[in-house]
């Protein structure tokens, strides 16, 4: 079965440090991936997703930037953090092959100070 | 575009009772629908799937039914339990990019005993 791994589980940051999440994935070869950032009380909103490595889709202008280094790692980045960055980043992927299924790691907290 | 719109929340009932979670969707042709399920402090599970008109989708005593004339994928469940305490997201992934997902805003529900 497929499993998605976010590491850190919660992150405290300062405005204008720097940002990185991780999402490794496995089970699964080629997976789709996708960055989701989901505010206090809301719903998702998708911020990146990835058909493969090295291939990056932004959907909302941001000052996020993602990355997919090898076929099941995908990093969230920023150079300088906003307190409008707080929020629960979710990693998710569709399994290679199985459009539709859609599933989720364990989410990022991260609260920007 | 495209969007789901949910009834907003929270939703409370007693344990054994009837629920029906709204949703209604914007989208050009046939998407798929999609219930996911979200526990406290944890990621997106999927709940079920519809992605054709007519079809219901159903797992552990949740159903939803695929209405094209109604644009809607109402989620209901015939006698919920406290375990079933949770925050619902509606969504779809449009027939033109399957890379693409659109989230409701969410739906807490909090069954008491």
């Amino acid at each position: 079965s497929q499993t998605i791994h976010q590491w850190p589980a919660t992150l405290v940051q300062p405005v204008g440090s720097p940002l990185s999440l991780e999402c490794t994935v496995e089970g699964t070869s080629n997976p789709n991936l996708y960055w989701y950032r989901q505010a206090a009380g809301r719903g998702l909103q998708l911020l990146f997703y990835s058909v493969g490595i090295g291939q990056i889709s932004s959907e909302v202008p941001q000052n996020l930037s993602a990355s997919r280094p090898q076929d099941r790692q995908f990093i969230l980045s920023s150079k300088k953090l906003l307190l409008s960055d707080s929020g629960f980043y979710l990693c998710a992927a569709i399994a290679g092959g199985r459009y539709n299924e859609q599933f989720f790691g364990p989410g990022t907290r991260l609260t920007v100070l | 575009g495209d969007s789901v719109t949910q009834m907003e929340g929270p939703v409370t009932l007693s344990e054994e009772a009837f629920l029906t979670i709204n949703c209604t969707y914007t989208a050009t042709g046939y998407p798929s629908l999609f219930w996911y399920v979200q526990y406290p402090g944890e990621g997106l599970q999927l709940l079920l799937k519809a992605t054709k008109a007519d079809d219901k989708g159903s797992n552990k005593g949740f159903e939803a039914t695929y209405r094209k004339e109604t644009t809607s994928f109402h989620l209901e469940k015939g006698s919920v339990q406290v375990s079933d305490s949770a925050v619902y997201f509606c969504a779809l992934s449009p027939p033109y990019n399957f890379n693409k997902f659109y989230f409701g805003s969410g739906t807490k529900l909090n069954v008491k005993p």
